[in-house]
């Protein structure tokens, strides 16, 4: 079946500094990718939806210049969390859909758990 | 928000026993799905059922769906210790939006 990975899967930072996260698709090509973010015993909230070739589209009450996206390639996405702080601490989880049109299948990572100090 | 509720939060049980868990979504829908998520892990898609459709059933799982209420409820028959996770269900729109719902926490007791 179809593989979306995100690296790294943990990730422990000082105030202040940048994080990025990938997320690949393995063996299929994605125009769309989508990134979330879980806080503890929540659910997923949808942040952006990246398009391979073209700028992310963010839903409303997310930064996008706190949450740099950048969907360079069909198997790439990237999430870069700029100046984080400890209120950025989260599990971030993306998800690849691996045909344009198509609303049945779409591949979660396996999610990054961001700590910041 | 265009979150979906789901009901109950958590839920305690024991082995053997079924499991119900219900979601209500707010927006129209190609399809809903339902996942599961064990404590820091990723998602796993458990069951799809479109819009069109009323019912489906995967080995224990059984799902129903019932758009003029927007709403949609996933059964567990005789639950394992095993199926002890988080359960979310996942509104899905034509934009292929996928709007998670607030998940309900599933115990079950050996």
């Amino acid at each position: 079946g179809a593989v979306v990975s995100q690296h790294p899967s943990w990730v422990i930072c000082k105030s202040g500094t940048s994080v990025k996260i990938e997320c690949r698709s393995l063996d299929f090509q994605a125009t769309t990718m989508f990134w979330y973010r879980q806080f503890p015993k929540q659910s997923l909230m949808l942040m952006a939806t990246s398009n391979e070739g073209s700028k992310a589209t963010y839903e409303q009450g997310v930064e996008k210049d706190k949450f740099l996206i950048n969907h360079a390639s069909l198997t790439l996405s990237t999430l870069t969390v700029t100046s984080a702080h400890p209120e950025d601490s989260s599990f971030y989880i993306c998800s690849a859909n691996p045909r344009q049109g198509s609303t049945d299948t779409q591949y979660f990572g396996p999610g990054t758990r961001l700590t910041v100090l | 928000s265009q979150q979906g509720e789901e009901d109950p939060q958590a839920l305690s049980i024991q082995e053997g026993e079924n499991a119900t868990m219900n979601c209500s979504y707010k927006t129209s829908i190609n399809n809903l799905q339902w996942y599961r998520q064990n404590s820091g892990r990723g998602l796993v898609h458990l069951i799809l059922i479109r819009s069109n459709e009323r019912e489906k059933h995967s080995g224990r799982l059984r799902v129903t769906l019932d758009t003029s209420k927007k709403s949609s409820s996933l059964l567990i028959t005789a639950s394992r210790a095993a199926d002890t996770a988080s359960y979310f269900c996942a509104a899905v729109s034509g934009t292929y939006k996928y709007i998670f719902g607030t998940g309900t926490r599933l115990k079950v007791l050996a």
